[in-house]
């Protein structure tokens, strides 16, 4: 059972250049958690899906940013016209729908690391 | 909003104890996680621990919880130089059902031979 796929590990962007970060979460997970961790901080939550739907974007800049998760395929946390400031590790996790014990452990991918230049 | 507090750094020898603090506000947080990060890498988690218990112990693990202090620690015993990474401490807000996790700032394990 493979773990959680991101992609690229790596990326290098211009100002002003889009970037588009790429998640697959472990077979039988509808749950994908994007979270943003910025130079010796903690990761920071930015949203959260299941399929089709954005449940929570409370920690996503309101600008620039987009993420979604399709029925079919993997995904996609988008950042247009990306700054300096965006420079930073994105982690994606996923989890199974919550089970009967109320415990809900997310699955975390490698990350993807922004630079952007 | 919660907010999750750690001591950035820890250095220690080779099979001595590690102990890692942690402290956090939401009184409604449920469950409580230690997660675990190497260079280059994404989080692993180590153990979690339920509101409702004092102690978890795995292994070489054992997670104290202080509902009453909002405080949560993680002892290492016999630490290896393996064990040197990024230490993170997380809760959950069930209260909410969405799952989102609230990140410390980590504190970074330095274990010398």
């Amino acid at each position: 059972n493979a773990g959680v796929m991101q992609n690229p590990r790596h990326l290098v962007r211009r100002r002003g250049q889009e970037a588009r970060l790429r998640c697959s979460p472990m077979k039988g997970h509808s749950h994908v958690y994007w979270y943003r961790q910025l130079p010796e901080e903690g990761l920071k939550f930015m949203v959260y899906l299941q399929k089709e739907n954005i449940i929570d974007e409370s920690g996503m800049p309101k600008e620039r940013f987009s993420a979604e998760f399709p029925k079919e395929g993997p995904s996609i946390l988008r950042i247009q016209q990306v700054v300096r400031g965006d420079s930073a590790a994105y982690f994606c996790a996923s989890s199974p729908s919550f089970s009967d014990r109320g415990y809900n452990e997310q699955f975390f991918g490698p990350g993807t690391r922004l630079t952007v230049l | 909003g919660e907010d999750v507090e750690q001591s950035l750094f820890l250095s220690v020898r080779e099979g001595d104890s590690s102990v890692i603090n942690c402290t956090y506000t939401d009184s409604s947080s449920t469950y409580l996680y230690w997660y675990k990060q190497e260079p280059g890498a994404g989080l692993q988690l180590l153990t979690y621990i339920f509101s409702n218990m004092d102690m978890k112990q795995d292994q070489r693990l054992t997670v104290l919880l202080n509902k009453k202090d909002k405080h949560l620690s993680l002892r290492i015993a016999d630490t290896q130089t393996g064990d040197s990474a990024i230490y993170f401490c997380a809760e959950i807000d069930r209260g909410s059902t969405l799952g989102r996790l609230y990140f410390g700032r980590g504190t970074q394990l330095t274990v010398w031979p």
